[in-house]
């Protein structure tokens, strides 16, 4: 079974805007990461969140991790159309599982 | 530096074939990981390596499917007999440690298999 869940499944927005997924997880973690799959490819990873960290940023990506709550969220700022893509948040345990991902179109 | 290779990129097969992929993950790399993404889902997690050792393959259909490492470094991973619902993308990956210790994990591009 999945272990992440990530709100919304879709989202777009124009270009310039910011975008915010959720994700949502069960069970205790050692870190969550962050990937994007860009159609037909394999999986870029972004930023990865320690679980005794609470934010970090990658240039125009800001994570967010709240263990109380098991959520995360990601935050790209000044979206751009080569932004496009599924994003998708993986918990790492002993094992990396990854939820369904949401599907970001970023419009022009 | 080289990463993730995987092959062949696609496969069309009619059910009740073999199939087999391969992937050659990023060296020095001692996690391997295959997963199955299903068009429009997330990957779900078939089996993991440590070294030449499972870690986990909990969700493998090990009625059909069957994976080895070898030498702790390449993989195969096998159906047989492939059935219409094994229709998916095949990802390998790899990464430097056990994911619980905080290392990123590095994907190759994929089989997409389709069964027909």
């Amino acid at each position: 079974s999945q272990q992440g869940e990530e709100d919304p499944q879709a989202l777009s927005i124009q270009e310039g805007e910011n975008a915010t997924m959720n994700c949502s997880y069960k069970t205790s973690i050692n870190n969550l990461q962050w990937y994007r799959q860009n159609s037909g490819r394999g999986l870029v990873h972004l930023i990865l969140i320690r679980s005794n960290e609470r934010e970090k940023h990658s240039g125009r990506l800001r994570v967010t991790l709240d263990t109380s709550k098991k959520s995360s969220s990601l935050l790209i700022t000044a979206s751009r159309a080569a932004d496009t893509a599924s994003y998708f948040c993986a918990t790492s345990g002993s094992r990396l599982t990854f939820g369904e991902g949401t599907q970001l179109t970023v419009n022009p | 530096e080289a990463g993730v290779a995987q092959s062949p990129r696609y496969k069309i097969i009619e059910k009740r074939q073999s199939v087999a992929f391969w992937c050659n993950p990023i060296s020095g790399h001692a996690t391997l990981y295959w997963y199955q993404q299903i068009l429009g889902q997330g990957p779900k997690l078939l089996i993991q390596f440590q070294n030449n050792g499972v870690v986990d393959d909990s969700q493998l259909p090990k009625d059909r499917f069957s994976a080895e490492r070898l030498k702790g470094v390449d993989s195969t991973l096998k159906i047989q007999p492939a059935k219409l619902e094994d229709s998916a993308v095949y990802l390998c990956a790899s990464s430097l440690e056990y994911p619980g210790l905080n290392t990123e994990a590095f994907f190759g591009q994929g089989t997409r298999l389709t069964v027909v």
